[in-house]
């Protein structure tokens, strides 16, 4: 079957312009992850929902940051007012039902965001 | 805090002798603990994973990794490396509630020589 799936693949935006990043996790998953990977950060947690409640938002690195999840599958990563130091490639994940013990997390091929 | 350290930017290993990648971790509880990889194309995979019991976990494409509790350590292994190996490998822990928050070490990448 499919695997994660995330759109855009590159997105180049201007400092200050908000964007949005979305991820179509593998169908019947119901545990849904965001990651950042920087050079200067290496590999990052931002968000996790299990349906579509985020029970910890404790990465999200400022307000600027915000992600919702609908439905329970498609979920966007919105950042406004971009910075030049949110340049990076965001990675979604899924698994199938949150449980840490039993569940592997699947990583989709990540959005790469450039902030000029 | 969490915290997990890889303490090797790059390793170089000769394709057909054995790899230890080491990964030193900090956290108050009994960890959940993992080893990913990421090649050029493939994306970011999970290798193996401990929980509790055994402290020598097998993993996939051959990896193994022995949790060490009394050295904060979850070193992964291969007896013999392929070519294919040639990645970047990323430890990482499961913090939070649930330990759902996976923190990441820096990654070691490595490279496999003929």
């Amino acid at each position: 079957g499919a695997g994660v799936s995330q759109s855009p693949s590159n997105k180049v935006t201007e400092k200050g312009k908000d964007v949005e990043l979305r991820c179509d996790p593998i169908s019947g998953h119901t545990a849904l992850y965001w990651y950042r990977q920087s050079l200067g950060q290496g590999l990052e947690f931002l968000i996790y929902f299990q349906g579509n409640s985020a029970p910890d938002k404790s990465g999200l690195p400022s307000d600027r940051f915000s992600a919702e999840r609908t439905g329970g599958s498609v979920s966007t990563l919105t950042i406004q007012r971009t910075q030049q130091e949110d340049s990076a490639v965001y990675l979604c994940a899924s698994s199938p039902t949150g449980g840490v013990r039993t569940d592997t997390q699947y990583f989709g091929p990540g959005t790469r965001l450039t902030v000029l | 805090a969490q915290s997990v350290t890889q303490p090797d930017i790059h390793i170089t290993v000769s394709e057909g002798a054995s790899l230890e990648l080491r990964c030193n971790y900090s956290y108050g509880a009994t960890p959940y603990l993992f080893w990913y990889v990421q090649s050029p194309g493939q994306g970011l995979q999970l290798l193996l994973k401990y929980f509790s019991g055994d402290t020598l976990v097998q993993g996939i494409k051959g990896f193994e990794a022995e949790f060490k509790r009394s050295q904060s350590s979850f070193n992964l292994r291969k007896p013999s490396v392929h070519w294919s190996d040639a990645a970047e490998y990323f430890c990482a822990v499961g913090a939070g509630t649930g330990g759902f928050k996976t923190i990441f070490g820096a990654g070691t990448r490595l490279f496999v020589k003929a």
